[in-house]
């Protein structure tokens, strides 16, 4: 079955940049999307189609694909950014929606 | 503002069934796929099946075919999804999920968030 991999853990010092990556294990990649989750909140969009970014997230989130491995970069981590995120996207048997396991960022 | 306004939380023995309603305010209802994702105890999102408004079709994830169901409401502007022959492994948050594009595309994605309802099953 379509899976997509990412790390379990990515840690970065306040400052640094932070790089998730989202693998998906076919080929055509669909677009994927990613997600912010923090401790006891419901998740919330911030890349959608591999690289756009809602209205209202800051412009330190950035998004980009290569062959079929999604990243996406967190530019000048801050506290705030800590929490799991989770990229999503389809496979092309019919499953409109799958999640990656997801990946807890630290801010050390 | 857009808004997803979820029903409470609910305890249920195993094999009870469960309905979890979604509100929504502040766009226009008919106008936006629902999606229903939960998450178990530090686990991470399950995608669980996604609704069109307008003519109440469904598309379901293959492991909870046959147990899930989910309608809508378009007076009340109302999304239900139903679980039934709930067991342990049921229990998690439930969330509801607004889709900006599934209803002019074949992109799917959650852009608004209800708080989540949690359903707790045991005995």
């Amino acid at each position: 079955s379509f899976e997509l991999t990412q790390p379990p853990s990515v840690s970065v010092s306040p400052g640094q940049t932070a790089r998730i990556t989202c693998s998906a294990d076919e080929l055509p990649k669909q677009y994927a999307y990613w997600y912010q989750q923090k401790p006891g909140q419901a998740p919330v969009l911030v890349i959608y189609k591999d690289t756009e970014r809602p209205s209202g997230i800051p412009e330190r989130f950035s998004g980009s694909s290569s062959g079929t491995t999604v990243t996406l970069t967190i530019s000048g981590v801050q506290a705030e950014d800590e929490g799991d995120y989770y990229c999503q996207s389809a496979d092309s048997r019919g499953t409109p929606v799958i999640f990656g396991g997801g990946t807890k960022l630290t801010v050390l | 503002q857009v808004k997803l306004v979820q029903s409470g939380a609910e305890v249920k023995e195993p094999g009870a069934s469960v309905k979890v309603s979604c509100k929504a305010s502040g766009y226009t209802f008919t106008n936006y796929y629902m999606h229903w994702v939960r998450q178990a105890p530090g686990q991470g999102l399950e995608w669980m099946g996604v609704i069109s408004p307008t003519g109440g079709s469904a598309s379901y994830a293959q492991r909870l075919q046959g147990r899930v169901t989910m309608t809508r409401d378009t007076s009340t502007s109302t999304v239900y999804m139903e679980l039934s022959s709930l067991r342990s492994e049921d229990t998690a948050v439930y969330y509801c999920a607004r889709d900006p594009e599934a209803a002019t595309s074949f992109y799917y994605y959650m852009d608004v968030w209800g708080k989540g309802t949690t359903v707790t099953v045991s005995s």
